[in-house]
């Protein structure tokens, strides 16, 4: 079991529906990510809170929108999703912000857009 | 181009052998390296993390390497195991841009009984 939990494990939603992926942590870290991750290739950095303020955010569609209500929490809320979409999410978290702390990543969010 | 090249893209060895994986980088100013292994429908897991003033660190059977002048890193696997059959991810991260992580595009390992 890993120290970051993703839910739900899987998703297929149609293109209009509005859903949320959800993601905690009770490391005590206060950074934390979302990637987005296709098959056979390396993730890709959406999103990064650092002491659940938006620090990055990698010129990600707005129909992706990213809350950290606290500095356990991190939510993803989808809508109106492209069948592109489709992919891995996945959650990760460190001590901080700062470079030379290993990410702690969550199994992931399997969507599929219909 | 991407700034992490990893090679090779896949790799097929027999359990009980040895293996290096490559990682080049043209990331710069360099802050630190990773090594990430991904098992199929999970997340990564970080093996080892190196700064410019680190030349190897080593967990368990997997040993990395670092040679901040050539740009050159390697993940060398002792003794190989079924499980160690995962996707082998490195990362490189900037100075001053503490979240500017550069991924490669990882290497595929196999280890067939």
């Amino acid at each position: 079991d890993t120290e970051v939990t993703q839910t739900p494990k899987h998703l297929v939603m149609g293109m209009t529906n509005k859903k949320s992926l959800k993601c905690e942590q009770h490391m005590g870290h206060r950074a934390m990510y979302w990637y987005k991750q296709k098959a056979k290739k390396p993730p890709e950095l959406m999103f990064v809170y650092s002491y659940e303020k938006l620090s990055i955010n990698e010129s990600v569609p707005s129909r992706f929108s990213p809350e950290c209500p606290n500095s356990s929490l991190l939510n993803l809320h989808l809508h109106a999703l492209q069948p592109e979409d489709s992919a891995l999410y996945l959650c990760a978290s460190s001590q901080d912000g700062a470079g030379n702390q290993p990410q702690h990543f969550g199994d992931g969010t399997r969507l599929s857009i219909l | 181009k991407n700034q992490v090249e990893q090679s090779p893209q896949s790799l097929i060895i027999l359990e009980g052998k040895n293996c290096t994986l490559q990682c080049n980088y043209t990331v710069s100013p360099f802050s630190n390296l990773r090594w990430y292994k991904q098992d199929t429908g999970r997340g990564p897991v970080s093996l080892t993390i190196m700064t410019f003033s680190e030349n190897t660190k080593s967990n368990g059977r997997y040993t990395a390497t670092l040679d901040a002048d050539t740009k050159q890193s390697s993940l060398h696997i002792t003794a190989s195991q079924l499980s160690d059959s995962a996707s082998y991810i490195c990362v490189v991260s900037a100075i001053h841009h503490n979240n500017d992580m550069r991924f490669g595009a990882g290497t595929r390992l196999t280890v067939k009984p």
